[in-house]
């Protein structure tokens, strides 16, 4: 049973262009999220975080939106640049959880054309 | 300070072999995970540590795998008798107790043959 979830397997995005990555949640435990890039051939780089107490976190480009009702977030990165060419996992935590699990979705490579 | 580091990071062999990988977290982070990644997949827990405790082990965990962090530094995760299913990155994360992220190392890419 996956509790998070990243639909699209892959996204290709104009240099400039706005990119949308989504990710659909089913726990309602869940109050914390993540976003984390990934090169190939390294380990996961945080990107940008959320709790469930916004709605709303922005880090420069990149901005995560959190609709707790739908349990959907999405993490949108304005202007894109071909840097940002990578696999993009989110993640999520329950604050019952003492150890601070994370629980990943299955990622989305996003390919930014020059 | 370099960051969270494994080591080897690449590794082959032979079913039916034991495999150790090592990690060496954030100095001062107390808090150490071990996750595993196999193709198109995210991160999948395994297990974690606080200090040297191991405080939770995930039922990916077989009976052949097992975890150490002796004086809660470096940790060890051992292997035995791999399968060709144990094929996966081995990735390792550290944090502090208060942060809610983790800093992950670069992996270690077990290939079963």
């Amino acid at each position: 049973d996956q509790q998070v979830k990243q639909n699209s397997p892959s996204l290709s995005v104009q240099e400039g262009r706005i990119s949308i990555l989504n990710c659909d949640y089913t726990n309602s435990m869940f109050d914390y999220f993540l976003w984390y890039k990934k090169y190939p051939a390294e380990g996961p780089t945080f990107l940008i975080s959320i709790s469930s107490i916004k709605d709303k976190n922005e880090d420069g480009r990149f901005t995560v939106f959190l609709n707790k009702s739908a349990k959907h977030l999405s993490l949108h990165i304005v202007p894109s640049q071909p840097g940002d060419s990578a696999v993009y996992f989110c993640a999520a935590s329950a604050n019952n959880n003492a150890g601070n699990m994370l629980t990943f979705g299955g990622g989305t490579r996003l390919m930014v054309k020059p | 300070d370099t960051g969270v580091s494994q080591d080897p990071r690449h590794k082959i062999t032979k079913r039916g072999q034991n495999v150790t990988f090592r990690c060496d977290p954030i100095s001062e982070h107390n808090r150490l995970y071990w996750y595993r990644q196999t193709l198109g997949q995210g991160p999948e827990f395994l297990t974690y540590f606080q200090n040297e405790a191991q405080l939770e082990k995930s039922r990916l965990l077989s009976d052949r795998f097992s975890a150490e962090r002796p004086k809660g530094s470096f940790s060890t995760l051992e292997i035995q008798r791999t399968e060709q299913g144990d094929s996966a990155m081995y990735l390792c994360a550290s944090s502090r107790t208060t942060e809610n992220g983790y800093t992950f190392g670069s992996g270690t890419r077990l290939t079963v043959v």
